[in-house]
């Protein structure tokens, strides 16, 4: 089993969508969750993190997470074209400080 | 520009030869992290530094890469004897983390993408 998986792309929403983005992690002592937005060709950028559970939002983006069920999601609304990348979820133990990273979700915004 | 800079953005090297590339974090950060990522995958952890000192090492790190980062400023990732499957983006990321932190957000370089010929 994967340590972070991440629901399979790609993924195509018109735009003004709300664009859902799934990710679980296998390891109960993870404390920290993050999201990355890559474009092609590009690094990470970071665009959410969360350490509690329950909602963080920050402009068009939710973050939810759910420790109990190991659970993180990131919400896009009123999806844009500039939106279209590969979303990254990266996860921290509390012991550690590597990210592990799941391989990405695709996701597309149609105009 | 106060983000992470990575050099060279590009490499291309024949099988064989020996690459480095270098990290600049940001300004204030005290950790400096390296990942690999190949096409179609999550990066990788490879190690990372608190100041001069490296504190863990991925197993993917073999005896052929080499980090270090001498006074705790920039950092260098050295691969000696490159073999094709190294072909890939280096990233370099660095965070500020302190005994009562309560962030760890790691900010990521450019990266350099280096092809094996």
């Amino acid at each position: 089993q994967k340590e972070v998986e991440q629901n399979s792309g790609p993924l195509s929403v018109p735009e003004g969508a709300i664009a859902s983005l799934n990710c679980t992690y296998s390891d109960r002592v993870s404390q920290s969750f993050f999201w990355y937005r890559q474009y092609s060709g590009k690094s990470p950028e970071l665009i959410m993190s969360i350490y509690s559970n329950g909602d963080k939002e920050d402009g068009r983006f939710t973050a939810q997470l759910n420790k109990a069920s190991q659970y993180v999601s990131l919400l896009i609304r009123d999806s844009q074209p500039s939106d279209s990348a590969t979303y990254l979820c990266a996860v921290r133990e509390t012991s550690g400080s590597r990210l592990t990273f799941g391989e990405g979700t695709q996701l597309t915004v149609n105009p | 520009d106060t983000g992470v800079s990575q050099d060279p953005r590009h490499k291309i090297t024949k099988r064989g030869q020996n690459v480095t590339f270098r990290c600049d974090p940001i300004s204030e950060h005290n950790r400096l992290y390296w990942y690999r990522q190949t096409l179609g995958q999550g990066p990788e952890f490879l190690t990372y530094f608190q100041n001069e000192a490296q504190l863990e090492k991925s197993r993917l790190l073999s005896d052929r890469f080499s980090a270090e980062r001498p006074k705790g400023s920039f950092s260098t990732l050295e691969i000696q004897r490159t073999e094709q499957g190294d072909s890939a983006m280096y990233l370099c990321a660095s965070s500020l983390e302190w005994v009562r932190t309560s962030s760890y957000e790691q900010y990521f370089g450019p990266g350099t993408r280096l092809t094996v010929t």
